[in-house]
């Protein structure tokens, strides 16, 4: 079973449009963590956000909120005014605890594309 | 301050070859983990070491892939005789400390293409 699941694979908006970008993910674990990255098209991954299980407070940095929703185990992203810097790949992943593994789960990603 | 280093970026080998990844992790750290990432799709993770140790080796292929991180020098993925379908982008990532604790720093990857 895909432990996250993004179902979304590809989002346009228009420029100035807020955007949230989906994630499930699927854990018997009680400690865990949930990640954000962006893949832009230089390929390189970027560390956006990590969450642990414990702290279900909504975040926010500047364009970006995260919701995070433990009773639905979804953690979605929102880009508010979106730019087409934000023009990328956007991987959602879950590190487990148990066993001591320390690998992360990613999701398939969302590509999503800003129209300027 | 430099980030993790992977090199060579772009590797091109004919089918049979060997390719030789080099991830050098974040100055200070000891946990290196590997990820393959096949095209359109996220990554898979590989394997997770720490300086001369095999961790977790879970993700890699029973067969021609081997990894290793020694006490000094570059962590290094192999892949012995390879194939067109090990053509991905393999990604070295290090941490500090488990990495419950703190998130993976990511290279840049390498791009394999296999011909």
């Amino acid at each position: 079973a895909q432990k996250v699941t993004q179902a979304q694979t590809e989002i346009s908006v228009v420029e100035k449009e807020d955007v949230t970008l989906d994630c499930v993910y699927e854990t018997r674990d009680t400690t865990y963590y949930l990640f954000w990255y962006k893949q832009p098209p230089s390929g390189e991954l970027v560390f956006l956000i990590r969450r642990n299980s414990f702290d279900e407070q909504n975040e926010i940095s500047g364009r970006y909120s995260w919701n995070f929703q433990k009773s639905t185990s979804s953690f979605n992203f929102t880009i508010t005014a979106s730019q087409v810097v934000d023009s990328a790949v956007y991987f959602c992943a879950l590190s487990e605890s148990k066993g001591g593994a320390n690998n992360l789960f990613f999701g398939t990603g969302t590509r999503l594309t800003v129209i300027p | 301050n430099a980030g993790v280093m992977q090199n060579p970026r772009h590797l091109v080998r004919r089918r049979g070859q060997e390719a030789r990844l080099r991830c050098s992790p974040v100055k200070g750290h000891s946990h290196v983990y590997w990820y393959r990432q096949l095209p359109e799709e996220g990554l898979k993770f590989m394997v997770y070491l720490q300086k001369e140790n095999i961790i977790d080796e879970s993700g890699m292929p029973k067969e021609r892939f081997s990894a290793e991180f020694p006490k000094e020098g570059p962590s290094i993925l192999r892949i012995q005789q390879v194939v067109r379908g090990d053509s991905a982008a393999y990604f070295c990532a290090s941490s500090l400390r488990d990495s419950r604790l703190t998130e993976q720093f990511f290279g840049p990857g390498t791009r394999l293409t296999v011909l």
